[in-house]
């Protein structure tokens, strides 16, 4: 089983800042690789596929890269609806597997 | 606009039954593969399982392989998860997800998703 390590597990960061998100997987994957936000009560969200792709109605700021086994999640400058979970997700190999998470918080 | 609302969770006891289902409703249905993936506070989210359009393929995590079967009724624009033999461990809550478009029957990523349906097991 691929195995993701997401880094840092809590992100403290101010409206207008940058968030970097860092998922790192246990073997290549390629390019397969999925961003997810979540929010509090809420189903997960698409929010990049294929690991630089955005999904329909993601705004610009959100912007993904990375292959092999090393991937970037970068978010510009946050906005207050930002401020969430954010989980990387890889379609390589079965079984499809997730990282633990980045908290993204108000700092 | 595509919804899809998972109903079937509760309360059961450990070796019990309980079947979930996903109302799937926007989309062309038996077009896409659909998974169900379950998270719990301390395992976050997890792959359960999935089925093709057609509902001939499927595949499940190794977690529940001889237990669940997923399985669909594309007239019914509905997805089934049937839980057997249920253990404390299976506790979270189960979201039925739809794939994306793609060439393959599967692609293993996920652009809809439920509300979500709680299934608890304990005594």
């Amino acid at each position: 089983e691929i195995v993701l390590t997401q880094s840092p597990a809590t992100l403290s960061l101010s409206p207008g800042e940058r968030a970097t998100l860092s998922c790192r997987a246990s073997q290549s994957i390629s390019s397969y690789l999925a961003w997810y936000q979540q929010k509090p009560g809420q189903a997960p969200r698409l929010l990049i596929y294929d690991a630089s792709n955005r999904a329909a109605a993601i705004p610009a700021r959100f912007s993904g890269s990375g292959s092999g086994t090393d991937f970037t999640l970068t978010i510009s400058s946050l906005e207050p609806e930002d401020f969430a979970v954010y989980y990387c997700q890889q379609r390589s190999n079965w079984p499809w597997t997730f990282g633990q998470g980045t908290k993204v918080e108000i700092k | 606009e595509v919804q899809l609302v998972e109903s079937g969770g509760g309360l059961v006891q450990p070796g019990g039954s309980l079947r979930l289902s996903c109302a799937a409703s926007g989309f062309t249905f038996s077009s896409y593969a659909m998974s169900w993936v379950r998270q719990t506070p301390g395992k976050g989210l997890e792959w359960v399982s999935a089925i093709s359009g057609s509902g001939g393929s499927t595949y499940y995590a190794d977690s529940v392989k001889g237990r669940f079967t997923i399985s669909r009724d594309n007239s019914k624009n509905t997805l089934y998860l049937q839980m057997n033999s249920l253990r404390a461990e299976d506790t979270a809550v189960y979201y039925c997800a739809k794939e994306p478009p793609g060439e393959w029957l599967f692609r293993g990523d996920f652009d809809y998703w439920g509300q979500g349906t709680l299934v608890t097991v304990s005594s």
